[in-house]
């Protein structure tokens, strides 16, 4: 069956890196889009970033373009989100997400999650 | 970018009534390119709708989708206990895929 499980979540600085891990079983990785999705405490979900099927076209959120990076090992169908210059307000629960749905960029599967806590 | 609106914020009603909830975009949503989301309290997101008005898999059918355009509805026949939650909407036409900011089915 198709799992998620993000990890690298953790307390950090604002201004400091950290970078988040999806690991992914249960399907073939490299022929499917995914994404970062995150929900901030009290708020709704926010798309954070995507990176289409083909590893070619990656899109971001207005919150995080040009501090956040998304990318993806194949050989170990491993997604990643690499968070740079971290402010307060990235404070999240962090999902990573399969966009299942044939030829779309549509969500079917989520992880359970992985917690940033940007604070000094 | 599409921006979506959801409402009520908050809607509380009672076992066994129905739910109507709605989600407004800025812009058409072409193709119907519209999921709705649940999430309960702890756990994460769950697709129940795609394509406006496609049941995911292992939804009950109790849960249907309608609309097209700009207007959608998220209808829940009749609730149970466990539909009691978060539901969110997004649309997946092109980025920034952006999210409905939730409506809030309590129970009253």
């Amino acid at each position: 069956q198709v799992q998620l499980v993000e990890s690298g979540g953790g307390v950090v600085q604002p201004g400091r890196s950290l970078r988040l891990s999806c690991k992914t079983s249960g399907f073939t990785f490299r022929d499917y889009g995914m994404y970062w999705v995150r929900r901030a405490p009290g708020k709704g979900l926010e798309w954070v970033a995507i990176i289409h099927f083909e590893g070619k076209n990656m899109y971001y959120g207005d919150a995080v373009k040009g501090r956040f990076t998304i990318s993806r090992d194949i050989s170990k169908s491993t997604l990643y989100l690499q968070m740079d210059r971290l402010r307060a307000d990235d404070t999240a629960l962090y999902y990573c997400a399969r966009a299942g749905i044939p030829g779309t960029a549509c969500i079917d599967y989520w992880g359970q999650g992985t917690l940033v806590t940007v604070s000094s | 970018e599409i921006v979506l609106a959801q409402s009520p914020g908050t809607l509380s009603l009672s076992p066994g009534e129905r739910a109507t909830l709605s989600c407004r975009a800025s812009q058409s949503v072409r193709s119907n390119y519209l999921a709705w989301y649940q999430q309960r309290l702890g756990q994460a997101p769950r697709l129940l709708i795609y394509g406006a008005s496609i049941r995911a898999t292992g939804i009950p059918d109790r849960f249907s989708g309608s609309g097209s355009g700009t207007d959608f509805t998220l209808t829940i026949s009749r609730l149970e206990p466990e539909d009691f939650a978060v539901y969110f909407c997004q649309h997946y036409v092109s980025a920034p895929y952006t999210f409905g900011q939730g409506t809030k089915l309590e129970i009253k």
